[in-house]
């Protein structure tokens, strides 16, 4: 069975320190997908990112940027020098890389608040 | 503009009165599927249709309906709420997915956050 664990419930830090989203999980399928998703305050959920199982290079968005490792079954996630609007939940997910139910399997989420 | 829409974005009922949750993409895909989201515990798939009349329970089927009568409509149908379907509702619809890309796989709608008293 798949599983997606976020050890990390909550998070407080102070604007412009950076700070790792951990993100841990298990399958036994040889291909797959990774997530993330930001749930600001409003409710919608943001995509983030995507990475295939077959591409571990990491990933630089701007301030956003991803670790993934097979080795560990992490995709960990570091927002470098984080901002007030970055508060939010955030999720890390799961799928199956084939064309039947493949539903997300969602971690239970990180709640980041950055103080000003 | 690709997307998902759901209606209504917000509901307070009270427990027994039956009620429906839309949702409808434009974008022709075959699978949509529903889930919930509560407190601590993330994002939770309800029921999945792989098309047109064939629909199927997820994890957390119980207290709900579906229906798949057209290609474009998802709704979503608790005929006898209760406090404990109090939750915030995505909708999700997806298309073929580009393997070697790094986009999203599935469009969620907006959300539905509903109260059942």
């Amino acid at each position: 069975a798949q599983k997606v664990t976020q050890a990390q419930t909550e998070i407080s830090v102070v604007e412009k320190e950076d700070v790792t989203l951990d993100c841990v999980y298990e399958t036994r399928d040889t291909t797959y997908y990774l997530f993330w998703y930001k749930q600001p305050p409003s409710g919608e959920l943001v995509f983030l990112i995507r990475r295939n199982s077959f591409d571990e290079q990491n990933e630089i968005s701007g301030r956003y940027s991803w670790n993934f490792q097979k080795s560990t079954s992490s995709f960990n996630f570091t927002i470098t020098a984080s901002q007030v609007v970055d508060s939010a939940v955030y999720f890390c997910a799961l799928s199956e890389a084939d064309s039947g139910n493949t539903p997300l399997v969602f971690g239970k989420g990180t709640r980041l608040s950055v103080i000003a | 503009e690709a997307q998902v829409t759901q209606n209504p974005r917000y509901l307070i009922t009270v427990t027994g009165k039956k009620l429906t949750v839309t949702c409808s993409q434009n974008m022709n895909h075959e699978y949509m599927s529903w889930y919930r989201q509560d407190p601590g515990l993330g994002l939770r798939q309800i029921y999945y249709s792989m098309n047109v009349e064939a629909t199927d329970k997820g994890d957390v089927p119980e207290g709900y309906k579906v229906s798949r009568k057209e290609k474009r409509n998802f709704p979503l149908i608790l005929e006898s709420p209760s406090p404990n379907q109090t939750s915030l509702y995505f909708c999700a619809s997806r298309g073929l997915v580009d393997v070697g890309s790094s986009t999203d796989t599935q469009y969620f709608g907006p959300g539905t956050r509903l109260t059942v008293l």
